[in-house]
């Protein structure tokens, strides 16, 4: 079955680098996302990674992946107070269909000090 | 038109009503989703239609009833709900496979549900 873990609580001051964590377990996984949710909102889709490749940056993003570790790490530089969020990674497989199936892990709830 | 529209925003209920959340989205997407979210938790898969056709019920109870009229529309019935059914209820869509499909789910904002 499939079970990603990530920490529960992130801490920054504003202007430093944040790097949340997170593991996953189905090997079988194609596509890795992050998600971000601010309060009373739905999921914001940051960056995904395919599972072919070992990083990918998008402007203040940066996703490694680790696929022999089954790691996946989002580096946000230059972190501002917007940030504060809950970030979620989630795996996906093929489902039926058009339909994929993702799994999410816990979240981590970032919070960025002035 | 790149969004995910749920209605109500808000809803409450009582244990004896019936009701109904919609959702909608207009980008072409063959897969709809719900998902059900409590505070400070990832949210857990309810249901998945492919092509307007139920593909996963991952075991909800038959209070929770989904629908998809059409491949734009997902209705989520709601009858004799329980208080510890509040919570945030998610639409998603994605689209087709494909080359360049990046299997990204589009999500809505979500309809809260509290359940007195």
């Amino acid at each position: 079955g499939e079970d990603v873990e990530q920490s529960l609580f992130l801490s920054v001051r504003e202007g430093d680098s944040s790097v949340i964590n997170c593991t996953y377990t189905d090997s079988s996984s194609t596509y890795l996302y992050w998600y971000k949710q601010e309060p009373g909102a739905g999921l914001q889709l940051l960056t995904y990674i395919f599972s072919n490749m070992d990083m990918k940056q998008d402007q203040r993003l940066t996703v490694l992946l680790n696929k022999k570790d089954k790691h996946l790490s989002l580096r946000i530089a230059d972190t501002q107070t917007g940030d504060s969020a809950i970030y979620f990674c989630a795996e996906s497989i093929r489902s039926s269909g058009s339909a994929r199936q993702l799994t999410f892990g816990s979240g981590t709830q970032l919070t960025v000090l002035p | 038109d790149t969004e995910v529209t749920q209605t109500p925003k808000h809803l409450v209920m009582g244990m004896t009503n019936k009701k109904s959340l919609k959702c909608e989205q207009h980008m072409g997407h063959r897969a709809m989703y719900w998902y059900k979210q409590k505070a400070k938790k990832p949210p857990e898969l309810m249901f998945v239609y492919s092509y307007e056709k139920l593909s996963i019920n991952e075991s909800v109870p038959s209070r929770f009833s989904p629908e998809c009229p059409n491949s734009s529309l997902l209705n989520l019935h709601l009858h004799a709900l329980q208080p510890e059914d509040s919570a945030l209820y998610l639409c998603a869509s994605s689209q087709e496979e494909g080359y360049r499909n990046t299997g990204e789910l589009f999500f809505g904002e979500g309809s809260r549900l509290t359940v007195l």
